[in-house]
């Protein structure tokens, strides 16, 4: 089982559209983490943002939001007015804490491709 | 950034030779991972390494070794290249603590031909 999902496989928008990545995982640790990356079409791969599972406030930087919900174990991402620079793969990624079999490991789901046009 | 690099970069080879995928990084982290990129696949993990000496199999470690000699470097091996193994590489390290982020090398770019 994917431990994370993201179901979106690509997202078109039109710039300055609002546009939200879903995120959903799945852990039976207490602790963890979760993490965003953005693959640009250059194809480095380069870290947004970091939650702890005990922090569930959202969190806001320039244009990009955060929200975080362990009820549904979602970790969202919202780009407000996008602009074509956006246009990237997005992936979220968990790790989990416990002390288990999985510590160390870092997982990621499947990535969003988001297009933004002009 | 970090400094973690990969070599090489693209490579080419013939079905049934062996290949060897080199990450080197200079953050002494203790964490360091080996994924393929596949379209359609995301990012999967290999195989990973907790320390010096110590590994453990991802989801899709059949018909690749890795060791760990060294903190710094993590080596990738096919052992024998098949053509769906061509793939982007990439090699990623973190500290520690599981609330870091990991760090990314380039990427490699392998052919089976």
């Amino acid at each position: 089982a994917q431990k994370v999902t993201q179901a979106q496989t690509e997202i078109s928008v039109v710039e300055k559209e609002d546009v939200t990545l879903d995120c959903v995982y799945e852990t039976r640790d207490t602790t963890y983490y979760l993490f965003w990356y953005k693959q640009p079409p250059s194809g480095e791969l380069v870290f947004l943002i970091r939650r702890n599972s005990f922090d569930e406030q959202n969190e806001i930087s320039g244009r990009y939001s955060w929200n975080f919900q362990k009820s549904t174990s979602s970790f969202n991402f919202t780009i407000t007015a996008s602009q074509v620079v956006d246009s990237a793969v997005y992936f979220c990624a968990l790790s989990e804490a416990g002390g288990g079999s999985t510590l160390g490991r870092l997982y990621f789901g499947r990535g969003t491709q988001l297009t933004v046009w002009p | 950034d970090a400094g973690i690099t990969q070599s090489p970069r693209h490579k080419v080879t013939e079905t049934g030779t062996p290949v060897t995928l080199r990450c080197h990084q200079t953050e002494n982290h203790r964490y360091m991972y080996w994924y393929r990129q596949d379209p359609g696949h995301g990012l999967r993990l290999i195989h990973y390494s907790y320390g010096v000496k110590d590994t453990d199999k991802g989801e899709v470690s059949d018909g690749y070794s890795v060791s760990r000699s060294k903190t710094e470097d993590f080596l990738l091996t096919l052992e024998s290249a098949t053509s769906s193994q061509t793939s982007v590489y990439f090699c990623a390290s973190r500290g520690a603590y599981m609330n870091t982020e990991a760090f990314f090398g380039q990427g490699t770019r392998l052919t089976v031909v």
